[in-house]
């Protein structure tokens, strides 16, 4: 479902710590998993996705877990910078579908 | 290339009065999306239009809001009789949807709308 009209749970991280925002789902067919990042003022930015038939991928500084069995969704980043301080929301898409849907954003502040 | 496009970037209007708002999308992406964020808020799904199959109304929160997408490619979202409600920023997104399994969504730098 789409996320309207709840508070932004919001994460706090020391400046070089890891950090982890988590997402769940409940749509048991969804097939497809992606992590957007959103700064103020911008629209939001992809930055990794998972297809089901995976449940680990790594990018740059960035890895997402996918774990099926209790429909959860997580995003690591490595070594957290200032830069990095944004509203990060995950999206899911149903297998035969084309809409992608969003989850509850997490706001992350990055503590210098 | 281009990314994705929105105008205006500001919109400030009187309640009661209606308004349009304007998407070009990354050429050749196929679909089109329109979301609605509130302050500090998530993203509310609008309306999703997929080449030329009909467009996916569900999210529409009521009759006063319509979008058309004309030739495939640039969307209007027309908003009527706006109310304070309403206020919020606006983002549409495109994608490839190339039906090889995913579709990243490439985002506009949206729409701020306040009715007064």
């Amino acid at each position: 479902g789409e996320s309207v009209g709840l508070h932004l749970p919001t994460l706090s991280v020391q400046e070089g710590d890891n950090s982890i925002i988590n997402c769940a789902y409940s749509n048991s067919a969804s097939d497809y998993f992606i992590w957007y990042k959103q700064e103020s003022g911008k629209g939001p930015q992809f930055i990794i996705d998972i297809r089901s038939n995976m449940d680990k991928r790594q990018g740059q500084r960035v890895t997402v877990l996918l774990n099926k069995t209790v429909k959860h969704l997580s995003l690591q980043i490595a070594a957290t910078q200032p830069g990095d301080s944004a509203v990060y929301f995950c999206a899911e898409r149903a297998r035969g579908y084309q809409k992608v849907t969003f989850g509850t954003g997490t706001k992350l502040q990055v503590i210098p | 290339g281009a990314g994705v496009s929105q105008s205006p970037s500001n919109k400030v209007t009187e309640k009661g009065k209606d308004v349009e708002l304007r998407c070009d999308p990354i050429s050749g992406h196929t679909a089109l999306y329109w979301y609605r964020q509130s302050l500090g808020q998530g993203l509310e799904f609008l309306i999703y239009f997929q080449g030329n199959s009909a467009p996916d109304k569900s999210g529409l929160p009521s009759d006063r809001f319509s979008a058309e997408r004309t030739g495939g490619s640039v969307s209007t979202l027309t908003i009527q009789r706006t109310q304070q409600e309403d206020s919020a920023v606006y983002l549409c997104a495109s994608s490839f949807a190339s039906g090889s399994g995913t579709d990243t969504q490439y985002f506009g730098p949206g729409t701020r709308l306040t009715v007064l």
